[in-house]
C-alpha cells in the first residue's frame, strides 16, 4: 500500500546546527515533492518544491534533495534558531493526482 | 492579496446533527482542495474543486460532501455528525490544481468538535 513516513517523534536541534527531517515514501512515484510548515493552530505554510528530476534544491537557510531511487527526500534547515521551531510536512504529488500529505515531524530548536 | 479565507474558525456541534464549513480561496485560484487534520492520522485529503468540479476524492464516506461556486468559493458539508469527525478542516487553493506542481495555499482552517 503507499505509505509516507516522517519521523514520529520530535527532533531536538540546538540552536545554531543544523536541523534534518526525512521523508520516505513507498509505492508512489511523485512528480513533485513539497514541504511545508505548519505552526499551532495554523494551516500549513509552502516552504519549498522540487521536482523529479531534481536533486536538490535551496532557499535561503533550507535545503531539499529528492532522491528518486532512494525513495527519500531530506529537509536541512542551516544555522537553526528557536523561531524554526514548527512542524514540517511533506507532501507528494503524482502527475495530475492529488496531493498526499506526511504525519509531519515536530522540531523544536533549543537556545 | 488576500489570503485563503475559512469560516468559522471554531464550531461546535452535536452527534447527529450537520454542518456546512466555508473556503474563499485566493483571487484568480480555479482549485480548492479540502483536508482533515487529527492528531493521530495527520493530514487527510477529503476532495478537490476545480472549476465547479470535483477533479478528486479521498477515502471519506458519502457523508462528507463539497461543492463549488462559479466564484471559485467552496463549502463542504458534513451530514450525520459523528464523535470521530472532530478535526481541523482545512482547506486550501492554487491557480491550476494537485498534480501540477503548484504550491497550496492554506487557510487557517475551521476547528469543529463534536460533543
Amino acid at each position: 500500500s503507499q505509505k509516507i513516513e516522517q519521523n514520529s517523534e520530535a527532533l531536538n536541534i540546538q540552536e545554531g546546527k543544523t536541523a534534518t527531517l526525512t521523508c520516505n515514501y513507498t509505492n508512489y512515484s511523485p512528480a513533485y515533492l513539497q514541504w511545508y510548515r505548519q505552526d499551532p493552530g495554523r494551516g500549513p505554510v509552502f516552504l519549498l518544491l522540487i521536482r523529479e528530476n531534481e536533486k536538490e534544491k535551496r532557499k535561503e537557510r533550507l535545503k531539499v534533495t529528492f532522491d528518486t531511487t532512494l525513495k527519500q527526500s531530506l529537509f536541512h534547515i542551516t544555522a537553526s534558531q528557536p523561531a524554526d521551531s514548527a512542524t514540517y510536512l511533506c507532501a507528494l504529488e503524482e502527475r495530475d493526482d492529488k496531493i498526499i500529505f506526511g504525519k509531519g515531524t515536530r522540531l523544536h530548536i533549543l537556545p | 492579496k488576500a489570503g485563503v479565507t475559512q469560516t468559522p474558525r471554531y464550531l461546535i456541534k452535536t452527534r447527529g446533527q450537520q454542518v456546512t464549513l466555508s473556503c474563499s480561496p485566493i483571487s484568480g485560484h480555479r482549485s480548492v482542495s479540502w483536508y482533515q487534520q487529527t492528531p493521530g492520522q495527520g493530514l487527510q485529503f477529503l476532495f478537490e474543486y476545480f472549476s465547479e468540479t470535483q477533479r478528486n476524492k479521498g477515502n471519506f464516506p458519502g457523508r462528507f460532501s463539497g461543492r463549488q461556486f462559479s466564484n471559485s468559493r467552496s463549502e463542504m458539508n458534513v451530514s450525520t455528525l459523528e464523535l470521530g469527525d472532530s478535526a481541523l478542516y482545512l482547506c486550501a487553493s492554487s491557480p491550476l490544481g494537485a498534480g501540477t506542481g503548484q504550491p497550496q495555499h492554506f487557510g487557517d482552517g475551521t476547528r469543529l468538535s463534536i460533543l
